[in-house]
C-alpha cells in the first residue's frame, strides 16, 4: 500500500509569509506525528495527534506554529509570519495506534521549507 | 527529559567490512524502546532495528545488530559486510513505553568506500 506522503516536497517562501504543509498518513493509521529537522541535526518532535485531537503539542516552538487534523486523516502544519530560523525539513510520520504500546512510526519524505 | 547522544559525526568503512556506530542515552524511565533509523539523501527515514529495554537479548536484523548495555545506557549499531547502499545518515532514537514521541540523536554520516 501507499506510504506517508507529504506535499509540497519543497517550499520556498519569504520572511513574514504564511505557509501550509500537508501530510497524508497511511490509511487506517490513527496516530500522526510532526517533526522538524534542522540542517545537520536529528528530527525534533513538534506535535502528536491521536485521531482528530492534538494529544501532545509540547514541541511546537511558539504560537506561530499550528497543526490540524480535522477528519483524523490528513494533517496540515501551518506556520504564520515565517522567519529564517523556520527553514528546515518538516517530517511527518504515522503509526497504527499511538502511545502505550509499541507501534512503528512510518515516515514521509518530508517537506524542505526555505525562508528567504 | 530524555536525551540521545551520538558522538561520531562521521564514519567511513570499506565495502564488505564491519563498522560500529555509537549511541548513548539518558533517561530515568525503566522501560523504553531504542531504535536505529537510516536516512538516505531521499530524506525518507527508514527503521533499521529496534530494541525493547526489558529484553536482555540484543536485536539482530540480517547484517545489522545492536549491542545494548542497559546499565551503561549504551546502544551501538554494528553493520556487517557493509554495502554501498548502506551509505546514509544514521540516527539513534529513544521512545518511552508510554510515550509517543521519538527523541533522536544528532546523527552519524556513514560513508562506504568501494
Amino acid at each position: 500500500g501507499a506510504g506517508v506522503s507529504q506535499t509540497p516536497s519543497n517550499k520556498v517562501t519569504e520572511k513574514g509569509k504564511y505557509v501550509e504543509l500537508r501530510c497524508d498518513p497511511i490509511s487506517g493509521h490513527t496516530a500522526l506525528y510532526w517533526y522538524r529537522q534542522s540542517l545537520g541535526q536529528g528530527p525534533e518532535f513538534l506535535i502528536y495527534f491521536q485521531g482528530t485531537g492534538a494529544a501532545d503539542d509540547s514541541g511546537l516552538p511558539n504560537d506561530r506554529f499550528f497543526a490540524v487534523r480535522p477528519e483524523g486523516s490528513v494533517s496540515t502544519l501551518k506556520i504564520q509570519r515565517t522567519e529564517r530560523g523556520d527553514s528546515a525539513v518538516y517530517l511527518c510520520a504515522s503509526s497504527l495506534i499511538g502511545a502505550g504500546s509499541y507501534n512503528e512510526q512510518f515516515f514521509g519524505p518530508g517537506t524542505r521549507l526555505t525562508v528567504l | 527529559a530524555q536525551t540521545v547522544t551520538q558522538s561520531q559525526p562521521e564514519m567511513s568503512v570499506q565495502e564488505a567490512e564491519t563498522v560500529t556506530l555509537s549511541c548513548t542515552y539518558d533517561t530515568s524511565e525503566s522501560d523504553y524502546y531504542l531504535f536505529w533509523y537510516k536516512q538516505p539523501p531521499s530524506r525518507q527515514m527508514i527503521l533499521v532495528i529496534r530494541q525493547e529495554a526489558y529484553k536482555q537479548q540484543n536485536a539482530t536484523e540480517n547484517r545489522f545488530s545492536v549491542n545494548f548495555q542497559k546499565a551503561a545506557k549504551s546502544f551501538s549499531l554494528k553493520i556487517s559486510d557493509s554495502q554501498l547502499g548502506d551509505a546514509a545518515m544514521y540516527f539513534c532514537a529513544y521512545r518511552g513505553v508510554y510515550g509517543n514521541k521519538l527523541v533522536f540523536g544528532a546523527g552519524t554520516i556513514l560513508r562506504v568506500k568501494s
